[in-house]
């Protein structure tokens, strides 16, 4: 079983409309959660972390984190064309050792179309 | 303040060569982390440095090596380099060693070994 999975994709929207991004983990014992954009040719850059279950909002991006389902997800409202890109799943393994370290999924490739 | 770079931005190799991507952070972080990225497996972690004189293995790191001789720097060397080695590799750098924190990526260095 991979250890964070996503939907590789491609997922495509309409400009203005709401994009959903799902992650699942298998470590229960995670505690830490986030979420990267990348752009073609460049590198990650983080634009939501989340620690507790619930929701947390950020502008046009809500995270939502549901521990006893194992995952987490990304909400982009009003999506917009510079949106376009591939969007990474990062969680904390829990603690001791090496098991600080995150583990990324292999990404959702999300297109907004004009 | 440049954040974190990382040289040479690409480069080509013969297999067999040894070579040494350097990477560089000012924001006087504590752990900093490499990672390879290939298409369809997404970020691997290869080996990662908790604090200036200590590393440690990440999830893919034979073939590399690493050292932390000082905060600010962190090469990764790979002694003779295989075709397999082919990828883009990205420095990071996080206050805390302990997954809660924001992790900043360099630009990457693209590889490709002959």
């Amino acid at each position: 079983q991979k250890e964070v999975e996503q939907n590789s994709g491609p997922l495509s929207v309409p400009e203005g409309a709401i994009a959903s991004l799902n992650c699942t983990y298998s470590d229960r014992g995670s505690q830490s959660f986030f979420w990267y954009r990348q752009y073609s040719g460049k590198s990650p850059e983080l634009i939501m972390s989340i620690y507790s279950n619930g929701d947390k909002e950020d502008g046009r991006f809500t995270a939502q984190l549901n521990k006893a389902s194992q995952y987490v997800s990304l909400l982009i409202r009003d999506s917009q064309p510079s949106d376009s890109a591939t969007y990474l799943c990062a969680v904390n393994r829990g603690s001791g050792g090496s098991n600080y370290k995150l583990t990324f999924g292999k990404g959702t490739l999300l297109t907004v179309n004009p | 303040i440049a954040g974190i770079t990382q040289a040479p931005t690409s480069q080509i190799l013969a297999a067999g060569r040894r070579m040494t991507l350097r990477c560089t952070q000012d924001m006087r972080h504590n752990a900093m982390y490499w990672y390879r990225q290939d298409l369809g497996l997404g970020l691997r972690l290869i080996h990662y440095s908790n604090t200036a004189g200590t590393t440690g293995k990440g999830e893919v790191p034979d073939g590399y090596s690493v050292s932390r001789a000082n905060t600010d720097d962190f090469p990764l060397t790979l002694a003779s380099a295989v075709p397999s080695q082919t990828s883009v590799y990205f420095c990071a750098s996080s206050d805390s060693p302990f997954g809660t924190d924001t992790q900043y990526f360099g630009p990457g260095t693209r590889l490709t070994v002959l």
